[in-house]
């Protein structure tokens, strides 16, 4: 099975700070990557997905993620944050062949003011 | 809005009760995701269906089940409930099958909050 490592449980920055929150996963086949944002007392909205091609993938919201192989890693970074992206951060990973979402435990992004 | 729709919003039962969390998938979504999120264990894949049929099983305690319908609704039965259940759980729908050509994202559901009292 699949584990997903977000290495950082809280994330403080300033606002129009730049972030990078990381994830890395431990699969040695081919997957499809994710990221999701929750908000407070809503679902996960999908920020943005690695399914083939380029390795640098833009999402919603000015976030983009870069797909690293050989690092087995799916950082998200955005390089202005506003107080908007306060949220919960989950990273996903899902095999080429496999029919289940192996989520990370998650980031809580705190952007002050 | 998603186009995920879950019933109830909350709900609270005491421990040994039994409860039904209902899901209605996106429109054209074959497959329906189940996931349970607490503070002290992430967020968890419980089962998933495509079109009726339980394709993936995760992390699903034998007290709970699951049923997809013809109309592609789906059911999560929780039974003999403890303090520990409670919980918010998700559902997510998709397209089709993950890995397969038709795969697409999973669009989640704005979740029932279940208190176990």
């Amino acid at each position: 099975a699949q584990s997903v490592t977000q290495l950082d449980s809280q994330v403080p920055v300033f606002e129009e700070a730049p972030v990078e929150l990381r994830c890395n996963y431990s699969s040695s086949v081919s997957v499809y990557l994710f990221w999701y944002v929750q908000y407070p007392n809503q679902g996960l909205q999908l920020l943005l997905k690695y399914l083939s091609g380029s390795t640098l993938v833009k999402g919603i919201n000015g976030f983009e993620a870069e797909f690293n192989k050989s690092q087995t890693s799916f950082h998200l970074r955005k390089p202005s944050v506003h107080i908007s992206d306060t949220a919960e951060y989950f990273c996903a990973v899902s095999e080429y062949t496999g029919n289940q979402f192996y989520f990370g435990t998650g980031t809580s992004l705190t952007v002050i003011p | 809005d998603s186009g995920v729709t879950q019933t109830p919003k909350h709900l609270i039962t005491a421990t040994g009760q039994r409860v039904t969390l209902r899901c209605s998938p996106r429109s054209g979504d074959l497959s329906v995701y189940w996931y349970q999120q607490s503070l002290d264990q992430g967020l968890q894949f419980l089962i998933q269906y495509y079109n009726g049929e339980e394709r993936a099983k995760g992390n699903i305690l034998e007290r709970f089940s699951a049923q997809q319908f013809p109309d592609l609704h789906s059911e999560l039965n929780l039974s003999s409930l403890e303090l520990g259940d409670s919980a918010l759980y998700f559902c997510a729908s998709s397209l089709g099958l993950a890995g397969g050509p038709s795969y697409n994202e999973q669009f989640f559901g704005p979740g029932t909050r279940l208190t176990v009292l």
